[in-house]
């Protein structure tokens, strides 16, 4: 069975501090991807960035950085220093296999990020 | 990022009641997802749609729930007979490319509240 375990519920930072994110996954799949998901107080859900099961390669987008490790099952995500219009709630996600698949979230953590 | 639209944003209900909510998805896109947030909680997998067809659903969509495409464009959620349990934020989603494993863009959702 799948799962999405995010351990933080809330993390609070003072800006330009850098801040990590944790998400650990379980899939039976060796075909699978992860998301991460932005949802600021205004409710919508942004996309941030999808991983595929055969890339581990890390990934930097400005100040977001994203570190997957099949060896422990996880893909964290890294904020640089940190600005207040990061304050939201982070969302981790799987999708496994090929077909129509739909996404498991995990619940969330809830960055505030104070100025 | 690829704009899937929702109406309404904010529906209040009397229990009993029936809902359509309505999601514009990404034209000429054959998979459709929603799902569901309780405030405060994850997001949580309702149902998938492939072809005019569900192609999978989850253990929340029973029988009160019901989707269709009646015009080849909206893509409709409908609850027969509303429950206080039912208030939440439902969200559509859409990936924008023929292939189911793309990433899913969010509609800003649409606030359900049930008295």
């Amino acid at each position: 069975a799948q799962k999405v375990t995010q351990a933080q519920t809330e993390i609070s930072v003072v800006e330009k501090e850098d801040v990590t994110l944790d998400c650990v996954y379980e899939t039976r799949d060796t075909t699978y991807y992860l998301f991460w998901y932005k949802q600021p107080p205004s409710g919508e859900l942004v996309f941030l960035i999808r991983r595929n099961s055969f890339d581990e390669q890390n990934e930097i987008s400005g100040r977001y950085s994203w570190n997957f490790q099949k060896s422990t099952s996880s893909f964290n995500f890294t904020i640089t220093a940190s600005q207040v219009v990061d304050s939201a709630v982070y969302f981790c996600a799987l999708s496994e296999g090929i077909g129509a698949n739909n996404l498991f979230f995990g619940t969330g953590t809830r960055l505030t990020v104070i100025p | 990022e690829p704009e899937v639209t929702q109406t309404p944003s904010h529906q209040v209900t009397q229990m009993g009641q029936e809902v359509i909510l309505r999601c514009v998805p990404i034209s000429n896109h054959l998979y459709f997802y929603w799902y569901r947030q309780i405030l405060g909680q994850k997001v949580e997998f309702l149902v998938s749609f492939y072809n005019n067809e569900i192609s999978e659903k989850s253990e929340i969509f029973d029988d009160q729930f019901s989707v269709e495409r009646p015009d080849g464009s909206n893509f409709t959620l409908k609850i027969r007979s509303t429950k206080l349990e039912d208030s939440a934020m439902y969200f559509c989603a859409s990936p924008p490319a023929m292939i189911s494993t793309d990433t899913q863009y969010f509609g800003p959702g649409t606030r359900l509240t049930v008295l």
